[in-house]
């Protein structure tokens, strides 16, 4: 079973915070790196795919980066909104774990007015 | 863009029925997936598929069954319903996820209750 972990497992912040969070993966055999939003009651939906070490990723107030030699990504957003509340999850796929994508259980989000 | 599509969105079933969740993707994406969210566990994969006629089990297979007998379609069969299947069903599609362009589509969601 593949060993995916985020951190912390939830985060109340005030609207105009800053925040991010830690993904962890084994670093071996890695090929990309997912980042998705869920916010309740909806489907989850893509934020980020990342597949080189060192890179960054930015859509509006979110960005990523990733370190695959290490085995991790942070996730920042940018001056929160309470729209930004939400799950956020990471997924590595990794080609010795049969071509598929393992979720962590998620960073839960809550921004306060 | 219809995307994923996932039908019945909400079901009631009694311990021991079976009933098929039904998913199809006009996106000619080969990879899909079939996920159950647990309270506090996120999103557990079911079983998978990389292509028509190719499936294989994910982390939580037992009390389940998949086919894929074409690209567009990946039902999810329960057989012999328990209440520990009682979960939100999420099926997803993608090009292949090591790909920059292999983000996930998800559907809506199926409530399944069992009693």
């Amino acid at each position: 079973i593949l060993n995916v972990e985020q951190s912390p497992q939830s985060l109340h912040v005030q609207e105009g915070d800053s925040t991010n969070f830690t993904c962890s993966f084994p670093s071996s055999n890695f090929y990309a790196l997912h980042w998705y939003r869920w916010e309740t009651a909806k489907s989850p939906e893509a934020l980020f795919v990342m597949t080189l070490n060192g890179d960054e990723k930015k859509k509006g107030r979110i960005s990523a980066t990733l370190n695959t030699k290490e085995g991790y990504s942070y996730l920042y957003i940018k001056g929160s909104q309470p729209e930004d509340s939400a799950t956020y999850l990471c997924a590595p796929f990794l080609t010795g774990g049969g071509n598929k994508l393992t979720f962590g259980t998620g960073t839960q989000l809550k921004v306060e007015l | 863009n219809a995307g994923v599509t996932q039908t019945p969105k909400f079901r009631i079933l009694k311990i021991g029925q079976s009933m098929t969740l039904q998913c199809t993707q006009d996106m000619n994406h080969n990879y899909m997936y079939w996920y159950r969210q647990d309270p506090g566990m996120g999103l557990k994969l079911i079983y998978y598929s990389v292509g028509a006629g190719i499936t294989d089990k994910g982390e939580v297979p037992n009390g389940y069954n998949v086919s894929r007998s074409t690209t567009e379609d990946f039902p999810l069969r329960l057989e012999l319903a328990a209440p520990s299947q009682t979960s939100v069903y999420f099926c997803a599609s993608s090009y292949s996820p090591g790909a920059i362009t292999g983000e996930l589509f998800f559907g809506e969601g199926s409530r399944l209750t069992v009693l």
